[in-house]
């Protein structure tokens, strides 16, 4: 079974174009974030939540709305995309807090063309 | 704001050289975590360091936390084609609540 699972794997989407991510954990953690990986490979925080709280909101742009409707899910809702929003969004878990090691989701490939 | 620059971005090595990539923050760490990236792949948890000058080892993968918890260091011996990913730092800082991770180093062996 996998531990952190998102879905889709790849998204190829118009600019302009709303889309979601889905993202589940089976590990019982109390702790989901997520990460947008860029084309140079850097790794930066969008979102955290713990408990179906919001306890990190990184200077996102408001088209990006994180939900969670529980505490093992925890999905990404992007409005009116744009060219700049293409990258890999990476899914996390940890058991309590970012002091813990992470768990990651294999990763959603976004293309905005 | 809190930093972590890790170098160098990316080495070439031939396989059974020996590759080692170095971490520092701007500010003291309550600990430093380790992961590795396959290309393609998802960051995998490699390990986490506490203590001031605290070693560690995983087989050929030795790790090493600074006496002033300001950086960490991971060293290869022996590449292998296997090692071939991304490796990255990541420090928490108690102070901000946050996990910073560096660039990353990419690692290239040639067999």
């Amino acid at each position: 079974d996998t531990a952190v699972s998102q879905t889709p794997k790849y998204l190829v989407t118009q600019m302009g174009n709303d889309k979601s991510i889905k993202c589940e954990q089976n590990l019982g953690h109390d702790t989901m974030y997520w990460y947008k990986q860029d084309s140079k490979k850097f790794l930066k925080i969008m979102f955290s939540y713990n408990n179906k709280e919001l306890i990190i909101n990184e200077t996102v742009p408001n088209r990006f709305s994180p939900k969670s409707p529980d505490k093992a899910h925890l999905n990404l809702h992007i409005n009116s995309l744009e060219l700049g929003d293409s990258a890999v969004y990476f899914c996390a878990s940890s058991q309590r807090s970012l002091r813990e090691k992470l768990f990651f989701g294999s990763g959603t490939q976004l293309s905005v063309l | 704001g809190q930093q972590v620059m890790q170098i160098p971005q990316y080495q070439h090595v031939q396989e059974g050289e020996d590759f080692t990539t170095y971490c520092n923050s701007s500010t003291t760490l309550s600990n430093i975590q380790w992961y590795k990236q396959r290309p393609g792949g998802h960051p995998v948890f490699l390990i986490q360091l506490v203590k001031s000058g605290e070693v560690k080892k995983q087989k050929r993968l030795t790790f090493q936390f600074g006496e002033a918890k300001k950086n960490s260091s991971l060293h290869i011996t022996a590449t292998q084609t296997t090692d071939v990913g991304t490796y990255f730092c990541a420090g928490f800082s108690g102070n901000t609540g946050k996990l910073i991770f560096g660039q990353g180093t990419t690692l290239q062996v040639k067999p």
